[in-house]
């Protein structure tokens, strides 16, 4: 089965900072890669998903970015970090099968 | 109208009964269904799936799909502390290859020992 890592797991960040939170996944061959982001008390919000190498889908225009340079990394990053980009952020995979299956997340506090 | 709507809760149930989430659709073109549990600070873990019509069991989890009614649900038999959560439901809308989920709010479920 497959295993998901984050990193880092915590982060506090001051606006207008760069942001890059890094995901990896053990176990499978050519997953569906995803970036969700969770605000506090709030549901999941898809960022980005990603079908294969250097191939990005965007759910949300804004100001992060996603990247996936080799078949089982995934890259989320920003150039200048917003109040608003604060929340909880989870990189998921679906192997091939059904189901889609999360990391432990990285919480971002941006001052 | 969201695409997937639960009741945020809290569902307050004592230790050993058993617990009701539900969760209504609303693309009738959704394939499958999926149950997460989130524990406070922790990332989403799947519990179940179920695809077709009808009841499928698990342990003391049975998850029940009506597509004609657009409803989902999680019964959770001898409920415990432990089962104290916010439960997600997720749905996967027919599409080209994304295999993305869409999820509800999720409900908080308390279990009073």
């Amino acid at each position: 089965s497959q295993t998901i890592h984050q990193w880092p797991a915590t982060l506090v960040q001051p606006v207008g900072s760069p942001l890059s939170l890094e995901c990896t996944v053990e176990g499978t061959s050519n997953p569906n890669l995803y970036w969700y982001r969770q605000a506090a008390g709030r549901g999941l919000q898809l960022l980005f998903y990603s079908v294969g190498i250097g191939q990005i889908s965007s759910e949300v225009p804004q100001n992060l970015s996603a990247s996936r340079p080799q078949d089982r990394q995934f890259i989320l990053s920003s150039k200048k970090l917003l109040l608003s980009d604060s929340g909880f952020y989870l990189c998921a995979c679906t192997p091939g099968g059904e189901g889609q299956y999360f990391g432990p997340g990285t919480r971002l506090t941006v001052t | 109208q969201k695409e997937v709507e639960q009741n945020s809760g809290p569902l307050s149930v004592p230790e050993g009964a058993i617990a009701s989430l539900n969760c209504t659709y609303s693309d009738r073109g959704s394939q499958s269904f999926f149950w997460y549990r989130q524990y406070s600070g922790k990332s989403p873990e799947l519990i179940m799936f179920i695809y077709s019509n009808g009841d499928k069991e698990d342990g003391r989890f049975t998850a029940q799909l009506n597509k004609a009614s657009q409803y989902v649900s999680l019964l959770i038999r001898d409920s415990q502390p432990s089962d104290s959560a916010t439960y997600l439901c997720a749905v996967k809308i027919v599409d080209t290859g994304r295999r993305a989920l869409t999820f509800g709010s999720g409900t908080r479920l308390q279990v009073q020992p």
